[in-house]
């Protein structure tokens, strides 16, 4: 069984800047999340979809994130003014369903630096 | 007060010792109480979860919830060095539309 899919693995940008990151679920997995993981923390949730509809999004900085998931597939995490703060890994996870938020299966992240 | 709280560490440990790593909470509607392990530039892999009190065995690894005490355990019996890692808690109240908090994560390095 493939895991969650994530790109790019590493970006480095400028402040001000805009930055885009792709995630693709198990297949079959209704729910996706992305969370946010600053160095020494542990992950924290930005937004939740259940198929294409949004769960949760009380954690997103939505003057500056937005976030789509139009198929109820795939899902786009944009960042655009990217802001010094904003370096961290960002990681996407999948679950079963909105039920199997206690198994949630993680991509590798991505790496954004900000600089 | 952060909703769960993790000693990050490190915790340093000899081949085949017994681990224990431990987490806190405060909030009491959690119910389910997961542990996963994150290795050096990957994403966190589920290692064990326990719906509300209790304990759970998978192989070297036991979960305890003692949800009177707001308290977590994880042990790692006979620890090897491939178990050095960082070990996060993560707790919910739910699992239909409940946010997962983390515990900042414990450091582990089991020394051959």
């Amino acid at each position: 069984e493939a895991g969650v899919a994530q790109s790019p693995r590493y970006k480095i940008i400028e402040k001000r800047q805009s930055v885009a990151f792709w995630c693709n679920p198990i297949s079959g997995h209704a729910t996706l999340y992305w969370y946010q993981q600053i160095l020494g923390q542990g992950p924290k949730l930005l937004i939740q979809f259940q198929n294409n509809g949004v769960v949760d999004d009380s954690q997103l900085p939505k003057d500056r994130f937005s976030a789509e998931r139009l198929k109820g597939v795939d899902s786009t995490l944009k960042i655009q003014p990217a802001k010094l703060e904003d370096s961290a890994v960002y990681l996407c996870a999948s679950s079963l369903g909105n039920l199997g938020g206690h198994e949630q299966f993680f991509g590798p992240g991505t790496r954004l630096t900000v600089l | 007060q952060k909703e769960v709280e993790q000693d990050p560490g490190p915790l340093s440990v000899p081949e085949g010792a017994i681990v224990s790593l431990n987490c806190t909470y405060s909030n009491s509607a959690f119910q389910y109480f997961m542990w996963y392990r994150q290795y050096s530039r990957k994403g966190p892999e589920l290692l064990m979860y326990t719906y509300s009190s209790g304990n759970k065995e998978d192989g070297r690894f036991t979960a305890q919830v003692d949800k009177s005490s707001k308290y977590i355990s994880l042990f790692i019996r006979d620890s090897q060095p491939s178990d050095s890692a960082t070990y996060l808690c993560a707790m919910s109240a739910g699992t239909g539309g409940f946010k997962t908090i983390f515990g900042a994560g414990t450091r582990l390095f089991v020394k051959a």
